[in-house]
């Protein structure tokens, strides 16, 4: 059975540090992996996917197959960054396997 | 286009009652789904519909039905509501259509906050 997990439940950082929001899954197929984002009082968005290889908002996130990982990444965290971030995994039929999600803090 | 709607925003319900939480889309997609989010548990997928007429249930169906009559809707029942199901009810959609989601993008909606007494 396919699974996303998301070992920190609270992240904090300081405005300029580097962050990292790890994910791990689990998936007997190819996996198509995703970061979306819930900023405050807002819906969730997606964010990044990895098939697109993209930066945005300066986060980039890398598959690792060999360990099962899809950490998202930013050099330098603003205090914008602040929010809930989710990986997710689609499976069948674009169904959505999501982890327990991250909240990010970014302190000034 | 609005994109996906949920009504109502908020709803405190007593145990036992039922309601229905409506969700719409005007993107002609074909991939619709329910989710609940909990604290610690991330998003949770209730049931899912890939069409007009065609639904299946997700990872924590008890307790909630849907149907799927239109494209556009896809509602979310609750038969008797339990202290359990307090949660944010989150409805999304993805496909091609007039609005297409790349990769599987899914588009949702702004959440409907349920509290059960």
């Amino acid at each position: 059975a396919q699974r996303v997990t998301q070992p920190e439940k609270l992240l904090s950082v300081f405005k300029g540090a580097p962050v990292e929001l790890k994910c791990n899954y689990s998936y007997s197929g190819s996996p198509e992996l995703f970061w979306y984002v819930q900023y405050s009082r807002q819906r969730l968005q997606l964010l990044l996917r990895h098939i697109s290889r993209e930066s945005i908002k300066g986060f980039t996130a890398d598959l690792n197959k060999g360990e099962t990982s899809f950490h998202l990444k930013k050099p330098f965290a603003q205090e914008e960054d602040s929010a809930m971030y989710y990986c997710a995994l689609k499976t069948n039929y674009g169904k959505l396997t999501f982890g327990q999600g991250t909240i990010l803090t970014v302190h000034p | 286009n609005a994109g996906v709607t949920q009504t109502p925003k908020f709803q405190v319900l007593k145990t036992g009652q039922s309601m229905t939480l409506q969700c719409a889309q005007d993107m002609n997609h074909e991939y619709m789904s329910w989710y609940r989010q909990d604290p610690g548990m991330g998003l949770r997928l209730i049931h899912y519909s890939v069409g007009a007429g065609i639904t299946d249930q997700g990872e924590v169906p008890n307790g909630y039905n849907v149907s799927r009559s239109t494209t556009e809707d896809f509602p979310l029942r609750l038969l008797s509501a339990a202290p359990s199901q307090t949660s944010v009810y989150f409805c999304a959609s993805s496909g091609s259509g007039f609005r297409k989601s790349s990769y599987n993008e899914q588009f949702f909606g702004p959440g409907t906050r349920l509290t059960v007494l």
